[in-house]
Formats: C-alpha cells, structure tokens, sequence
C-alpha cells in the first residue's frame, strides 16, 4: 500500500522565518514524490518533484529514502506563501495525496 | 491548449438526485482520476483510469461511477446523492509513460447536496 502523510494540518510562521512542511511516505518501490501548491479556492499547482531536484519560488525540498521523507523547505517565508500544500506520491498506479498542510505566514 | 476541464463549476442537488460532473483533457493523456477535496481529509481517490475502457476503484468509490469510453473523456456519476457527497470534486490527468510526470488538475466541481 501506498500512504503520504503530512502531520501539520496548520503551520503557522512570521514573514523572513525559515519554513519546513513535512511529508513522509510509505511505498514499496522508488516513489515519485511531488509537492503541489493550492491558492484559495484555485486548482491545485505543481510547485515541484523530486526528480528534477529544482527550486520553485524559493522552495527546495530532498528525497531521504531511509527516513522516508520528502520535506518541503524555503529559509525566509513570503506572505503571498500562504496557501494549502500538499505532498503527492505517484506508485505504479495510483496517485496518492497527503491530507494537506495550511501555511499561514503572518506579516 | 485547455488542460483539463471539468463542468459543472457549481451545482445544487437534493438527496436522492442524480448527476454527471464532467471531465475532459485534450493532452492525450492515457491517467485520469477524480479526486474529492474535505476540510481535513485532504485530496482522496475515488476512481480512476489508465487508458479506454479501463478503470479501477480510489479509496472512496461508493456512490460514484465512472466510465472511460474515450481518452479524452471521464464522467463521474453521482447514481443518488447524499449530504455526505458535498465536497469540491477535482479531476485529474497525466501521461503514464516515463517518469516524472506532472499531474494536470480542472478548476474543481463545488457540489452541496442538500
């Protein structure tokens, strides 16, 4: 079975504050993991995957197959920041959602 | 290029009705998935599809059917709405060739079941 969990329904931070969203997987193969972005009331936005090993909008985030984790980072948060992320897993199949982290970046 | 495009944006029904939300991508995209969106719950699977005339159950399939009669197209069919079913409804494709493919999401299906 394939699982994403990110434990933080709501993260809270100040504007410039250095931001971690966790995402922890279980699969039994080499997963692909993404992280999507959803603006209020939007569609959800690929921010960015693992494979490519890109930064989007600041954002980094590292596969660590031993801890099994895929957390998304970015050292000094923007208020235009605050939206819903989701971590993805994509298996041989199915495409499975993390239950979503609200950042919130206070100004 | 539209992406992927589902209708109705918003729709009202009372217990018991039926309806289609509609789904459609014009990538050529062999996976297609619904996708329902609750407060807390996060994004869960309800059906989804790896090509024509293929298609398989999500983490929460009932109440909900779908088809795949078409690359292009896959419906989602509400046989007798419950209260339970208001959620937003998001479609979704991608190409299940090669590695790293993006996910395409529709704008979302706002439903209330009333």
């Amino acid at each position: 079975a394939q699982r994403v969990t990110q434990p933080e329904k709501l993260l809270s931070v100040f504007k410039g504050a250095p931001v971690e969203l966790k995402c922890n997987y279980s699969y039994s193969g080499s997963p692909e993991l993404f992280w999507y972005v959803q603006y209020s009331r939007q569609r959800l936005q690929l921010l960015l995957r693992h494979i490519s090993r890109e930064s989007i909008k600041g954002f980094t985030a590292d596969l660590n197959k031993g801890e099994t984790s895929f957390h998304l980072k970015k050292p000094f948060a923007q208020e235009e920041d605050s939206a819903m992320y989701y971590c993805a897993l994509m298996g041989y199949q199915k495409v499975t959602f993390g239950t979503g982290t609200k950042l919130q970046v206070i100004p | 290029n539209a992406g992927v495009t589902q209708t109705p944006k918003f729709q009202v029904l009372k217990t018991g009705q039926s309806m289609t939300l509609q789904c459609a991508q014009d990538m050529n995209h062999e996976y297609m998935s619904w996708y329902r969106q609750d407060p807390g719950m996060g994004l869960r699977l309800i059906h989804y599809s790896v090509g024509a005339g293929i298609t398989d159950q999500g983490e929460v399939p009932n109440g909900y059917n779908v088809s795949r009669s078409t690359t292009e197209d896959f419906p989602l069919r509400l046989l007798s709405a419950a209260p339970s079913q208001t959620s937003v409804y998001f479609c979704a494709s991608r190409p299940t060739q090669g590695i790293g493919n993006t996910i395409y999401f529709g704008e979302g299906s706002w439903l209330t079941v009333v």
